[in-house]
Order: C-alpha cells, then sequence, then structure tokens
C-alpha cells in the first residue's frame, strides 16, 4: 500500500524551540508538498519541492524553512518555534504535473503541533 | 489570482439522501483541474475526484459525483445516498496545469454531517 509517512502525529514544543517535522513517500513521487491547516482557513501551501534539492516557497513561508536532499524525504523546519505556528501540518506527494490529467495529491496523517 | 470558495461552513443531511457540497472556483487559466477532498476526523486527506476543465462529460466516481459549470466556474461535489461514514470534512481544490508544479490551492471546506 502506498504510503506518505510523517514521523510524528503529536508534538508538544516550547516557544523558541527548533522543530523538525519529518515526511517520507515511498511511491517514488517527484513533487512534495508541506501544507498548514488552522480551522476556518482550510490548507495553506507553506512550501513545496519538485526535485531533489530544489524548493519552492508557497503562500505562507515566514518562520519555514524545508530541506530535500532524497528524493523521498521532505523535511520542515521551524527555526525557532511560536505559539502562532501551532497548527496541523499535512505532507502531501505526487507525480511531476503533466500538461493534463489528474495529478492526485496523497496526503500523511497529519503532524499536530502545539507551541507553549 | 486564483481562489477556492467554498460558502458553506457546515451542511446537515438525513441518511440515505443525497446532498450537494457548493464550490466556486476563480482563474484565468484556461487549463485546470479541480478535485475534492474528504477528511474524516482521524485527520487523513482522502481523494474523492477529479475534472479536468477540458473534460466534457461530469466526472462520477461511485457515490460521488462532480457538477461541472464551467461558464459559472462552479465545481460542486453530490454525494447520494449518505452514509454515515460521508460524516468529515470536505474540501474543494484547484491545480493550474500553467507551471505551477502541481500545487493544490484548496477552499476552507464545508463540514457535512450525516443523521441517522
Amino acid at each position: 500500500d502506498v504510503k506518505v509517512t510523517q514521523s510524528s502525529r503529536y508534538l508538544v514544543k516550547r516557544t523558541g524551540e527548533k522543530v523538525f517535522l519529518e515526511c517520507v513517500q515511498d511511491m517514488d513521487h517527484e513533487n512534495m508538498f508541506w501544507y498548514r491547516q488552522d480551522p476556518g482557513l482550510g490548507l495553506r501551501l507553506i512550501y513545496f519541492s519538485y526535485d531533489v534539492k530544489m524548493k519552492e516557497k508557497g503562500d505562507i513561508p515566514e518562520g519555514y524553512s524545508v530541506s530535500r536532499e532524497k528524493k523521498e524525504r521532505f523535511s520542515l523546519i521551524l527555526e525557532s518555534a511560536s505559539t502562532n505556528q501551532t497548527s496541523m501540518y499535512l505532507c502531501a506527494s505526487s507525480l511531476r504535473t503533466a500538461s493534463s490529467g489528474a495529478n492526485v495529491l496523497t496526503f500523511g496523517a497529519g503532524s499536530r503541533l502545539t507551541v507553549l | 489570482a486564483q481562489k477556492i470558495t467554498q460558502t458553506q461552513p457546515g451542511m446537515f443531511v438525513q441518511e440515505k439522501e443525497a446532498v450537494t457540497l457548493d464550490c466556486t472556483y476563480d482563474t484565468s487559466d484556461p487549463s485546470y483541474g479541480l478535485f475534492w477532498y474528504k477528511q474524516p476526523s482521524s485527520g487523513e486527506m482522502i481523494f474523492l475526484i477529479y475534472q479536468g476543465s477540458y473534460d466534457q462529460q461530469n466526472a462520477t466516481e461511485g457515490r460521488y459525483s462532480l457538477n461541472f459549470q464551467k461558464a459559472r466556474k462552479s465545481a460542486n461535489l453530490v454525494i447520494s445516498a449518505s452514509q454515515l461514514g460521508d460524516s468529515a470534512m470536505y474540501f474543494c481544490a484547484m491545480t493550474l496545469y500553467g507551471g505551477s508544479q502541481g500545487n493544490l490551492i484548496f477552499g476552507k471546506g464545508t463540514k457535512l454531517s450525516v443523521k441517522p
């Protein structure tokens, strides 16, 4: 069964801590994404990557960075966590975009981060 | 700018009845795809159905159908014969094929509750 695995389902961190959220996919997908989900705001794109060592900013990249050293792994990094980064974080992956056709994103189960 | 609008924060439906979840989108790009995802309380996003902007027929997948009205820029999800397990958040999303690398723009979601 194909999967996107997020290493931590629940995390509690202190303000100012460095936080790593790890995501691994086993589908040999080129594209990987990090979204943030907040009630009433839907999902918002933080960063995405379309190849190893490549990254692109999404809609809300401030306060976050990413790393993609291997095709299957995409890490989200909060250099200095703040309380307003308390949220659900969703990782997803997909095949490289075709000119048409359903480029379905496959999502992980999510990581719920609380920053105190 | 591209945008997805879901105007129904919450919906109730009686078990075994049909329900329509509204979605309108805004883009000037002629080539795009529209998606619906389901998110149960467990948190994982589940792909339901896809419609391409050039598709002539409305998409159907089992009990799900997408009512695509291109001129009105709407892509409503119709769930027939609702089941208790359909209770979840539902997100409409859009991707552009003009170089966005496949990331999805999401609406804010509709919470569907199925009553027995």
